[in-house]
Parts: structure tokens; C-alpha cells; sequence
């Protein structure tokens, strides 16, 4: 059974670092392009950061470029996400998701098939 | 504002069929990307509901059914049950390299 398991969330003020985690099971993690999508409280989902199999490739939403730098470690079926310079608008949960990503002929695509459950980051003073 | 547009809310009494819309544009639906569709219950995370298009993974009922044509997908929901009141999203690529989700819809089953 494919699970997705965040950690790390918290309360944090402007200005301040965090590193949130997903830890990986039921599947050969290696294989997967994983990825980071947050929810604003009440508010729709944003994608943020991609990450390959290989970490060969990684790319960020502009409004987390240059803050935000995602990682994974296969060894340990982990993916990461170090968030800096944190804003008040940051303020989201924070889910781990599986992607599954090819080409349809026209266009590459990519969706995601399992989703964690979620850690929730607070940026406030 | 979200790069793929859909209604705010939809709502549809039990065993009537409901469709959400999803328009885009020719940088991202339009280019040829496929649209995926998720489904979010009140306090969960996100859920896979349609992939490609109009695919359902194992374990969706057939009741829900996707749709693409142009700038433009479609989630269509039959014999609505008091279950399926969540939000909706969908969601594709666009060619500034970004994954992009819509506004979401929330359905209301009346």
C-alpha cells in the first residue's frame, strides 16, 4: 500500500526557516517524480516544487523561487522541503505528492496519483 | 486568481447529474496538455478522480466521467449521492514549465 507520511509543520515567525518532510512507503521511491503542493487555509491548492527520480531535474512555482529548495534522499524513501525566508503568506498545509508524469503524443503531462496527508505551517509573529 | 477557471459552486439534488467546467487557455489546456481532476472531502487531502482526460483510476465509480475539447475540460458527475459534496479541482501543465490547478468548485449536494 503506497503512504505518504508530512512531518516538520509548525509555527514559525516572518523571516524564519522550516524543513518539513514526507516519508515514503509502499512503493520503489527512486522511480517517482514527487512533489509539493500546498492548500492556504481555505483557500484552493498551488502547486509548488517538482523533483525527479534522480534529482536530475527540480523546478519551483515563482513564488517560491528562490526560497524554497526541495530534496530527496532514496536511501531513506524521504522527500524535503527547506522553506526560507518564510512570509506570512506561505502560511498553508503542505502535502507530499506522487507524480506520474509522460508524454501523450501532443504534450508531456504529469499528475498526482497518492497524496499525503498534510502538515500544516503557520508564519506569524 | 487561478490559471485554469472554474465555477466557485455547482449543486444538484440526489440522482441528478452535475458538470463542473474548467477553461484554460492555449498556453496550457489548448497546447495539447491533458487535465486531471481531483477530489477533495471536507478536512482530507486531495484525491486522484479523472487522469489523461477522462480516465478513472481503479476503485472511482463510472458515475464520474471526464471530457476535453479545445481550451477547455469538463468533470460530469451522474446519479448524484450525498457522498460526492466536496470540492473539485483540475488540474494540467502549462508551457511556462508549471503545474496548474484551477480555483476549485465546491458541490453541494442538495
Amino acid at each position: 500500500e503506497v503512504q505518504l507520511v508530512e512531518s516538520g509543520g509548525g509555527q514559525v515567525k516572518p523571516g524564519g526557516s522550516l524543513r518539513v518532510s514526507c516519508a515514503a512507503s509502499g512503493f520503489t521511491f527512486s522511480n517517482y517524480r514527487m512533489n509539493w503542493v500546498r492548500q492556504a487555509p481555505g483557500k484552493g491548492l498551488e502547486w509548488v516544487s517538482y523533483i525527479s527520480g534522480s534529482s536530475s531535474d527540480i523546478y519551483y512555482a515563482d513564488s517560491v523561487k528562490g526560497r524554497f529548495t526541495i530534496s530527496r534522499d532514496n536511501a531513506k524513501n524521504s522527500l524535503y522541503l527547506q522553506m526560507n525566508s518564510l512570509k506570512a503568506e506561505d502560511t498553508a498545509v503542505y502535502y507530499c505528492a506522487r507524480g506520474r508524469d509522460g508524454y501523450n503524443g501532443y504534450a508531456a503531462y504529469i499528475y498526482f496519483d497518492y497524496w499525503g496527508q498534510g502538515t500544516l505551517v503557520t508564519v506569524s509573529s | 486568481q487561478s490559471v485554469l477557471t472554474q465555477p466557485p459552486s455547482v449543486s444538484g439534488a440526489p440522482g441528478q447529474r452535475v458538470t463542473i467546467s474548467c477553461a484554460g487557455s492555449s498556453s496550457n489546456i489548448g497546447a495539447g496538455y491533458d487535465v486531471h481532476w481531483y477530489q477533495q472531502l471536507p478536512g482530507t487531502a486531495p484525491k486522484l478522480l479523472i487522469y489523461g482526460n477522462a480516465n478513472r483510476p481503479s476503485g472511482v465509480p463510472d458515475r464520474f466521467s471526464g471530457s476535453k475539447s479545445g481550451t477547455s475540460a469538463s468533470l460530469a458527475i451522474s446519479g448524484l449521492q450525498a457522498e460526492d459534496d466536496a470540492d473539485y479541482y483540475c488540474q494540467s501543465y502549462d508551457s511556462s514549465l508549471s503545474v496548474v490547478f484551477g480555483g476549485g468548485t465546491k458541490l453541494t449536494v442538495l
